[in-house]
């Protein structure tokens, strides 16, 4: 079964200063790789995604993520953080021929100003 | 507008009360979810449907009924609700893949679900 490894409980981040949030998948084939975002109060909310082809991704609010084979890795990346992008930032990860996608645990985003 | 939308969104009430929380989406997505959300644990699956009168059991069924007699609603019921159901739901619908799984899902606002 996939799993999905968000190692960064928190992240503390200036306004400005670049920002990657790490996640590890552990699946066997092409896994179909999701972040969403959820701001205060709010459900989640998609940024992008992986299926196929090239490997980098981009979403909205200037973010991107890399997806690494070799590594089991899809880590999102923020090039500058805005107060905005204060949030919890959760991978998730789709199986094919499962319909039961797992979630990580989640990233809390804290950005000072 | 493309949504979700789910009621109630804050829900208290006391042991073995059953209730009911709705799910509504107006996407005309075939599949849809919930989850329950616990601080430290992520999102996990309770129940999921491909389609009208197909459901299945995700990750923590126990406790917990769904049904799907129309493509936009899917209710949760909670028969006997206990102290450890205490949480945040949220409902979710999608389209799927031709790979077999879920694309992405559009999530409703949640639902704050205290038991006493």
């Amino acid at each position: 079964a996939q799993s999905v490894t968000q190692p960064d409980i928190h992240i503390t981040v200036s306004e400005g200063a670049s920002l990657e949030l790490r996640c590890n998948y552990s699946y066997g084939a092409t896994p179909y790789l999701f972040w969403y975002v959820q701001s205060p109060g709010q459900g989640l909310q998609l940024l992008l995604k992986y299926f196929s082809g090239d490997t980098l991704v981009q979403g909205f609010k200037g973010f991107e993520a890399e997806f690494k084979r070799s590594q089991s890795s899809f880590n999102l990346r923020k090039p500058s953080v805005h107060w905005s992008d204060a949030a919890e930032y959760f991978c998730a990860v789709g199986e094919g021929g499962s319909y039961i996608p797992t979630f990580g645990r989640g990233t809390s985003l804290i950005v000072h100003p | 507008e493309a949504q979700v939308t789910q009621n109630p969104r804050y829900l208290i009430t006391v042991t073995g009360k059953k209730l009911t929380v709705t799910c509504s989406q107006n996407m005309n997505h075939e599949y849809m979810s919930w989850y329950r959300q616990d601080p430290g644990l992520g999102l996990r699956q309770i129940y999921y449907s491909m389609n009208v009168e197909v459901t299945d059991k995700g990750d923590v069924p126990e406790g917990y009924k769904v049904s799907r007699k129309e493509k936009r609603n899917f209710p949760l019921i909670l028969e006997s609700p206990s102290p450890n159901q205490t949480s945040l739901y949220f409902c979710a619908s999608s389209f799927t893949t031709s790979g077999g799984t879920t694309d992405t899902q559009y999530f409703g606002p949640g639902t704050r679900l205290t038991v006493l």
